[in-house]
C-alpha cells in the first residue's frame, strides 16, 4: 500500500517571502500522480497543484510549484510570495492512475501559518 | 468549472437516530465516488468508494452496516449514518470523479455531523 508522509505539522512565513513544504511518499508503482490540496478553515478541499509521475518537468501554478524528486520519492511544495490567504492546512495525496486503486491517499498535513 | 454539492453542510441529531448525507455531482457525471471522515486537526481518511449501480467498496475498519452508501445513480451517491452515536461525530467529505476521466477528483464541501 501507498503512504505518504508530511513531516512537518507546521510551518510560519512571513507575507512576501517564500516557504517549502515537504512531502515523501512510499510506492512500488511507476506511473502514479501527486497532488498538493489546501484546505482552509472553511474546510474546503482546493487543488493546489497536480504532477504527473511520468512528467520530469515540474509542475507550477503562479506563485505555487513544486520539487518533484521521483527516485527520492520527495515531492515538495513552494510558495512564493506568501499572502495571507495562504493560510490554511496543505495536504499531499498520491493517486495510483487507474482502475480501483486510484482513490486518494493523503498525508497527515502541515498547518501553514502567514505571518505580517 | 466541476461542482460537487454536499448537503446538509452541519447537521446535529440526538443519539440513536440515522443521518443521511448526499453528495451530488452536478454538471458530471461520476460513475466512482469516494467518501472520506476527517476528524479535527487530522487528514482525510478514505471510508469507502462508491460505484454507480454496485456495493461499495469498504476500507479495512470501516463497519458496512454503520455506514451505508447508496450510489443509484451517476450523480447521486448517499451515506447513512444509522443509530449514530456521540462517537460518530466528525467532518465527512464525499468527492467524485467524472466519468469521462481526466484529473483531478472534485470535492464537496462537507458535512458536519454532530451526534448529542
Amino acid at each position: 500500500a501507498q503512504t505518504v508522509t508530511q513531516s512537518q505539522p507546521e510551518m510560519s512565513v512571513q507575507e512576501a517571502e517564500t516557504v517549502t513544504l515537504s512531502c515523501t511518499y512510499d510506492t512500488s508503482e511507476s506511473d502514479y500522480y501527486l497532488f498538493w490540496y489546501k484546505q482552509p478553515p472553511s474546510r474546503q478541499m482546493i487543488l493546489v497543484i497536480r504532477q504527473e509521475a511520468y512528467k520530469q518537468q515540474n509542475a507550477t501554478e503562479n506563485r505555487f510549484s513544486v520539487n518533484f524528486q521521483k527516485a527520492a520519492k520527495s515531492f515538495s511544495l513552494k510558495i512564493s510570495d506568501s499572502q495571507l490567504g495562504d493560510a490554511a492546512m496543505y495536504f499531499c495525496a498520491y493517486r495510483s492512475p487507474t482502475g480501483t486503486a486510484s482513490k486518494l491517499t493523503f498525508g497527515t498535513g502541515t498547518r501553514l501559518q502567514v505571518t505580517l | 468549472g466541476a461542482v460537487v454539492s454536499q448537503h446538509p453542510s452541519w447537521v446535529i441529531c440526538k443519539s440513536g437516530t440515522s443521518v443521511k448525507i448526499e453528495c451530488r455531482s452536478l454538471d458530471f457525471q461520476a460513475t466512482t465516488m469516494f467518501w472520506y471522515r476527517q476528524f479535527p486537526k487530522q487528514s482525510l481518511m478514505l471510508m469507502a468508494t462508491s460505484n454507480e449501480g454496485s456495493k461499495a467498496t469498504y476500507e479495512q475498519g470501516v463497519e458496512k452496516d454503520k455506514f451505508l452508501i447508496n450510489h443509484a445513480s451517476l450523480t447521486l451517491s448517499t451515506l447513512t449514518v444509522t443509530s449514530a452515536h456521540p462517537e460518530d461525530s466528525s467532518f465527512y467529505i464525499c468527492s467524485a470523479r467524472d466519468s469521462r476521466g481526466g484529473q483531478p477528483q472534485h470535492f464537496g464541501d462537507g458535512t458536519r455531523l454532530s451526534i448529542l
